[in-house]
């Protein structure tokens, strides 16, 4: 089946712009977690959606930064006011449950900001 | 706490030799312990996990061992290839937490 897909791929941006990635999990995935990956770094934990509870924030920077998940499927990042920092690739995925299941990762989308 | 350490960050073996990797974590609670392997430009990806009920477990090359007293997990790559090279990540999480990363360590296998 289909895996999961991120949008776009790439995209540049002007310092002070505002943007929004998304992300199409696996069909039946009930988490769905945002990972940021600055060049040759780990992967820093943004947020995380699991079911109909409310989603664990912790990882966001700051409050520039927003995440919705419409319907427990397509989750949205959305970045405002972007800073040269925020340049790295974004990262989804998702798995079939809570914490103990494999993590299906997307292509990332690669955020330059200019 | 959800921390986890991971040692060593950069690990450059020979072909054919073996490459061990080593995480330790605080969390009493996990239970669940996955390696995941990011190919250069590339997305990661599973290629190993272990769940608290067993020590170790293998597949084919890779194995992973688990000490849940002293809690620390290791991935033990044998006969290492110029493919096994890669950034590659533990995890743990337990019960309702989120997977929780470590830093990574790039591993280098040189012909």
């Amino acid at each position: 089946g289909a895996g999961v897909s991120q949008s776009p791929s790439n995209k540049v941006t002007e310092k002070g712009k505002d943007v929004e990635l998304r992300c199409d999990p696996i069909s039946g995935h009930t988490a769905l977690y945002w990972y940021r990956q600055s060049l040759g770094q780990g992967l820093e934990f943004l947020i995380y959606f699991q079911g109909n509870s409310a989603p664990d924030k912790s990882g966001l920077p700051s409050d520039r930064f927003s995440a919705e998940r419409t319907g427990g499927s397509v989750s949205t990042l959305t970045i405002q006011r972007t800073q040269q920092e925020d340049s790295a690739v974004y990262l989804c995925a998702s798995s079939v449950g809570q914490g103990t299941y494999e993590q299906y990762f997307g292509p990332g989308t690669r955020l330059t900001v200019t | 706490g959800e921390n986890v350490e991971q040692h060593p960050s950069t690990l450059s073996v020979q072909e054919g030799d073996s490459a061990v990797i080593k995480c330790t974590y605080s969390d009493s609670a996990s239970n669940y312990f996955p390696w995941y392997k990011q190919e250069l430009g590339k997305r990661p990806q599973l290629i190993i996990d272990i769940r608290s009920n067993v020590g170790e477990k293998k597949d084919q090359r890779i194995a992973v061992t688990l000490n849940k007293t002293a809690k620390h997990f290791s991935l033990h790559i044998t006969e290492t290839q110029p493919e096994d090279s890669a950034v590659y990540f533990c995890a743990h999480s337990g019960g309702y937490q989120k997977v929780t990363f470590g830093t990574g360590t790039k591993l280098q296998v040189i012909p």
